[in-house]
């Protein structure tokens, strides 16, 4: 099964609202990543929290992480019908050098 | 700086042919993935290299996917002879350090 599993496979806001996503996964990590994905492109780095932090920024985005719970969570603040799109959370655990991708949550932002 | 570049976007082609895909990873970065995604089955990786090298193609389905990085700026993923079930979009990602992951367009392979 998938390192990360993202929660909920589907959310529908309306703009201005916040959006959050959930992020579980099952072994000791480095760090973990989210991306972005607009249909029909590739995907995006959005940021990357190493396993010693716990709380990262970066514009309207706030990802954190609970090691303890084996989490993470991506918060966009006032959303935008631009942000609709699929974010996936990646690990990359010990020395193996890759990442791995969870199933992704597809966001909709209602204008 | 132009990312990671793939070619074809869009593949089309007849079952039993063999098909090639492109990537140039960005300069710098040593370690170069290729993904293959679909609505069943999600992100999958298929096989990765470090320094040129392969290091894991346990993603790879069958023998009939074979995957080449023969200098630090060039790689192919080879799909010989194709099926209708290769129908999804194949990425190629590069890395370079302890960051993410930069992807590219896509190719959309559509086996008929």
């Amino acid at each position: 099964s998938q390192q990360g599993e993202e929660d909920p496979q589907a959310l529908s806001i309306q703009e201005g609202e916040n959006a959050t996503m959930n992020c579980s996964y099952k072994t000791s990590i480095n760090n973990l990543q989210w991306y972005r994905q607009n249909s029909g492109r590739g995907l995006v780095h959005l940021i990357l929290i190493r396993s010693n932090e716990r709380e990262k920024h970066s514009g309207r985005l706030r990802v954190t992480l609970d090691t303890s719970k084996k989490s993470s969570s991506l918060l966009i603040t006032a959303s935008r019908a631009a942000d609709t799109a699929s974010y996936f959370c990646a690990t990359d655990e010990g020395n193996a050098g890759k990442s791995t991708f969870g199933d992704g949550t597809t966001l909709t932002v209602k204008p | 700086d132009a990312g990671v570049i793939q070619s074809p976007r869009h593949e089309v082609t007849e079952m039993g042919q063999e098909v090639t895909l492109r990537c140039k990873p960005i300069s710098g970065h040593n370690s170069l993935f290729w993904y293959r995604q679909t609505m069943m089955r999600g992100l999958e990786l298929l096989i990765y290299f470090n320094n040129n090298v392969p290091i894991d193609d346990s993603g790879m389905p069958e023998d009939r996917f074979s995957a080449k990085m023969p200098n630090a700026s060039f790689s192919t993923l080879k799909i010989q002879p194709s099926e209708p079930r290769d129908s999804a979009v194949y990425f190629c990602a590069s890395k370079g350090g302890y960051k993410g992951y930069t992807f590219g367009s896509g190719t959309r392979l559509t086996v008929v």
